[in-house]
């Protein structure tokens, strides 16, 4: 149980393409989930936290007009990265937090995202 | 601020217990210890999670001091595939607190 998925698992884009990654809950329903960023050989860093219903909660300095969340219902969130630069390539995970009576976040299996 | 501290690397004979230390000396009444490890380019997997009692699983044992200042993450025989980065995060669950990665452990497993 408590299995989340990404999709997709990696990518490769254009300079200046927007880019959609998809988070599901495949067995637990998940009113929030969260994506994290993470730079090689760096730890995970939280960009947003996202409400199944309601507008996402971004961190400090990370912009809510490029990173573009929604989570339309309790298995499926989404961050699409709008324009998107060389700077941008990075590992982007997701995480649900499974309300099985114990509040775990499950982690998805991330997405390596690559700007040319 | 960082709420624990960790070994940054440790290697560990396989077949042996892998013990895996954590300092959270500021902890407060109502955060749990959460455990969780990443495996290379794959996202964070969960191990454990504790709030002052010592707790077993399938995969590690979690000992937490009765001060509750520090833990121990034990992988009881490690193996190769037990190699990775091993997080120890304090938080309050049910409460839409984030967790928050600090650097971890590298545990390595030497043949």
């Amino acid at each position: 149980g408590a299995v989340v998925s990404q999709h997709p698992s990696r990518v490769i884009c254009k300079s200046g393409t927007s880019v959609k990654i998809e988070c599901r809950s495949l067995d637990f329903q998940a009113t929030t989930m969260f994506w994290y960023r993470q730079f090689p050989k760096k730890s995970l860093m939280l960009m947003a936290t996202s409400n199944e219903g309601s507008k996402a909660t971004y961190e400090q300095g990370v912009e809510k007009d490029k990173f573009l969340i929604n989570h339309a219902s309790l298995t499926l969130s989404t961050l699409t990265v709008t324009s998107a630069h060389p700077e941008d390539s990075s590992f982007y995970i997701c995480s649900a937090e499974s309300r099985d009576g114990t509040d775990t976040q499950y982690f998805g299996p991330g997405t390596r995202l690559t700007v040319l | 601020d960082a709420k624990t501290t960790q070994p940054p690397s440790m290697d560990c004979a396989e077949g042996r217990a892998a013990n895996l230390p954590c300092n959270h000396s500021t902890i407060s009444g109502n955060e749990y210890v959460y455990w969780y490890r990443q495996i290379h380019s794959q996202g964070p997997q969960y191990i454990i999670h504790g709030l002052k009692n010592n707790e077993t699983n399938e995969m590690a044992s979690l000992i937490i001091t009765e001060d509750r200042k520090s833990s121990t993450l034990i992988l009881p025989h490690a193996t190769l595939r037990d190699t990775a980065v091993y997080y120890c995060i304090v938080r309050v669950p049910f409460g839409n607190e984030k967790l928050t990665f600090g650097t971890g452990t590298r545990l390595t497993i030497i043949p």
